[in-house]
């Protein structure tokens, strides 16, 4: 079956801009959560979606929000662009709402530059 | 909130030598799991290892959760391990996982 799948792969922007990212998890999977992995502060969790609902949110600034569909599709938008937002994101899909389990899988990752 | 420890940060080590890498948490967890990520981005789970020992092939993990630590052990270890690996945990009511700065790996040939 198709794994998880992350658009776009990669992803330039400018300052001040916004973006969005999205997320399509394993069929079957309701639970999608996303993460920020950066150099400096390593992997952090930015928040986690079950069945269209914000379950969890990690402690980033009101800038970074997401949304799940009603076909568990996920999305994540971050607006007002900082140099410091540029990041590989994940995305991760599992069949119920733990996400550290063994069944929750991650896409290959969003890597976004801020210029 | 919980700290996570991982060491070493760096390894390097030949073909076919064992090592083990060390995760160290700083409060009780409800979950503890090691993925293994490539060195193309991708994050693949390994163990889900709250409390006990797991193996899987040429790894094996143990948790000990009442002296707050967990081990991953990788033995005759290939070129393919190469990469970085993580250990996160949760704590408490929130569930939220926390990571650690991981282990980067590289087996040269």
């Amino acid at each position: 079956k198709a794994g998880v799948t992350q658009t776009p792969r990669y992803l330039i922007k400018t300052r001040g801009q916004q973006v969005t990212l999205s997320c399509s998890p394993i069929s079957g999977h309701r639970s999608v959560s996303w993460y920020q992995q950066t150099p400096g502060q390593g992997l952090q969790f930015l928040f986690e979606y079950f069945s269209e609902t914000q379950r969890n949110k990690g402690n980033f600034p009101g800038r970074f929000s997401g949304r799940q569909f009603s076909n568990s599709r996920s999305e994540m938008n971050v607006s007002t662009l900082e140099l410091g937002d540029s990041a590989l994101y994940l995305c991760a899909s599992s069949r119920d709402s733990s996400y550290l389990n063994t069944e929750a899988f991650f896409g290959q990752g969003t890597r976004l530059t801020v210029v | 909130g919980i700290q996570v420890e991982q060491s070493p940060p760096d390894l390097i080590l030949q073909e076919g030598a064992n090592s083990t890498l060390r995760c160290n948490f700083s409060d009780s967890v409800n979950n503890l799991q090691w993925f293994h990520q490539n060195p193309w981005g991708q994050l693949i789970n390994l163990f889900y290892i709250p409390s006990g020992t797991k193996q899987n092939g040429r790894l094996s993990a143990t948790t000990v959760a009442t002296e707050r630590y967990s081990l991953l052990y990788i033995s005759s270890s290939q070129t393919t391990d190469s990469g970085v690996y993580f250990c996160a945990t949760d704590s408490g009511g929130s569930y939220i996982p926390t990571f650690g700065r991981g282990t980067s790996l590289i087996v040269h040939p």
